[in-house]
């Protein structure tokens, strides 16, 4: 059972170039998460996706793009990487589509470490 | 708005016992959760407190006031396994969105 898997790991980018981080999770969850982490700033949440076919900014959305392409994959898309995007980024999902039981278990992937010159 | 505040290092010794404050405020609040993450890793769910009072799982506990928007974390019988970044995150408003806080690194020495 992988859990919550993210790739790649490590991406290098240059300024204006774009790239996609790709997420998928086995554990048959509804909700899926974006966030970002830098130091001193905790996580920050970029885009979430409550269920399939549906997505909601959070609270840093500006520059990413996101697709909820079925109910195991959520992507994050930089379109023009600026290094104020240098970040790490993780991607969770949890089992509950309301608020209620589950609702807060968040299981996160192992993270994807990126760095724009 | 909202707001979360919790110390942003705290350092203690192996088997002592040490407590990391969460306050927070935000609106259409259900309940707080605490992750850990060590150095390098991924966030791990540690607890979730609905409601008012303590819920205990093994070493740790986590203590909810409602009323006070307050809320604590309690690692009890230190290891240096337990020296890690812990969150507390309220969870608020429409679909499972859990907010952040900055997080305490706790550090735990000999």
């Amino acid at each position: 059972n992988a859990g919550v898997t993210q790739t790649p790991k490590f991406q290098v980018l240059k300024t204006g170039q774009s790239m996609t981080l790709q997420c998928a999770q086995d554990m048959n969850h509804n909700s899926m998460y974006w966030y970002r982490q830098d130091p001193g700033m905790g996580l920050r949440l970029i885009y979430y996706s409550a269920s399939e076919g549906t997505t909601d900014k959070g609270e840093v959305p500006n520059g990413y793009n996101v697709s909820r392409l079925n109910k195991r994959e959520f992507s994050l898309r930089l379109e023009s990487a600026a290094p104020s995007q240098t970040s790490v980024y993780f991607c969770a999902s949890s089992e509950a589509r309301h608020r209620g039981s589950g609702a807060n278990v968040l299981t996160f992937g192992a993270g994807s470490r990126l760095t724009v010159l | 708005g909202q707001s979360l505040e919790q110390p942003s290092e705290v350092t203690a010794v192996e088997g002592a016992i040490v407590q990391i404050n969460c306050t927070y405020q935000t609106s259409g609040f259900y309940g707080l959760s605490w992750y850990q993450q060590h150095d390098g890793g991924a966030p791990t769910f540690l607890s979730y407190n609905a409601l008012d009072g303590l819920e205990e799982t093994g070493r740790f506990s986590s203590f909810l006031s409602r009323s006070d928007s307050y809320g604590y974390l309690l690692l009890q019988e230190l290891q240096m396994k337990d020296s890690a970044s812990y969150f507390c995150a309220p969870f608020s408003g429409g679909y499972n969105k859990l907010i952040f806080g900055a997080g305490t690194r706790l550090a735990v020495h000999p």
